[in-house]
């Protein structure tokens, strides 16, 4: 069965304390992982896609990696702002579609 | 332009209403989906239209009912819903065919169910 999970729950980091979200994914055949940023009430935001392993992406304090395994999402430097639900998800293929798989989410709180 | 266009942003029905969830998009994608999504868990797939045809339906309840008019549009019916209906619904596309590609989410309907 496919399954992805995210840690920790939750990470409550000062102001510039960089650090790092995990997600780690047993699927039959990866065919993409997709990090989203949520803020309360809203709908998912789209950060990254990561397809094969060693790939990496950055985006502003953001920087997002992929190994067999696992993809980690690091937080550079990070600001209030960047308080949020980060999910991951993967990609994995049913029948005719291709539907996302996500994971329970790491609550991130950036205080200043 | 990666927008997905959901309304109403907010709807509050009784157990006996009827009403429909509206979503669009104008990226040309062929994959529409909806997820509902509970406080503090992740989105769960309710539907997966690919290219105007329903082809996944997670075991939802009748009382959903999609409907996909053209390659731009999602609708959600809803009837006879029940108070552990409310939720946040979220609409979301992606490009479909072959590709794997990441898919762009609504800012969702708040649906509370009285």
């Amino acid at each position: 069965e496919d399954q992805v999970t995210q840690s920790p729950e939750a990470l409550r980091l000062q102001e510039g304390e960089s650090s790092s979200l995990n997600c780690s994914y047993t699927v039959s055949g990866l065919r993409g992982l997709f990090w989203y940023r949520q803020d309360p009430g809203k709908g998912p935001e789209f950060l990254f896609t990561l397809y094969s392993a060693g790939e990496e992406k950055e985006k502003e304090r953001l920087k997002a990696t992929l190994t067999k395994k696992e993809s980690f999402l690091h937080i550079t430097a990070p600001k209030p702002e960047d308080s949020a639900t980060y999910l991951c998800a993967v990609r994995v293929f049913s029948g005719s579609a291709r539907q996302l798989t996500f994971g329970s989410g790491t609550q991130l709180t950036v205080l200043p | 332009d990666t927008e997905v266009t959901q309304t109403p942003k907010h709807l509050v029905m009784g157990m006996t209403n009827k009403k429909s969830l509206k979503c669009e998009q104008h990226m040309g994608h062929r994959a529409m989906y909806w997820y509902k999504q509970k406080a503090k868990k992740p989105p769960e797939l309710m539907f997966v239209y690919s290219y105007e045809k329903l082809s996944i339906n997670e075991s939802v309840p009748s009382r959903f009912s999609p409907e996909c008019p053209n390659s731009s549009l999602l609708n959600l019916h809803l009837h006879a819903l029940q108070p552990e209906d409310s939720a946040l619904y979220l609409c979301a596309s992606s490009q479909g065919g072959q590709g794997f590609t990441e898919a762009f989410f609504g800012q969702g309907t708040r649906l509370t169910v009285v």
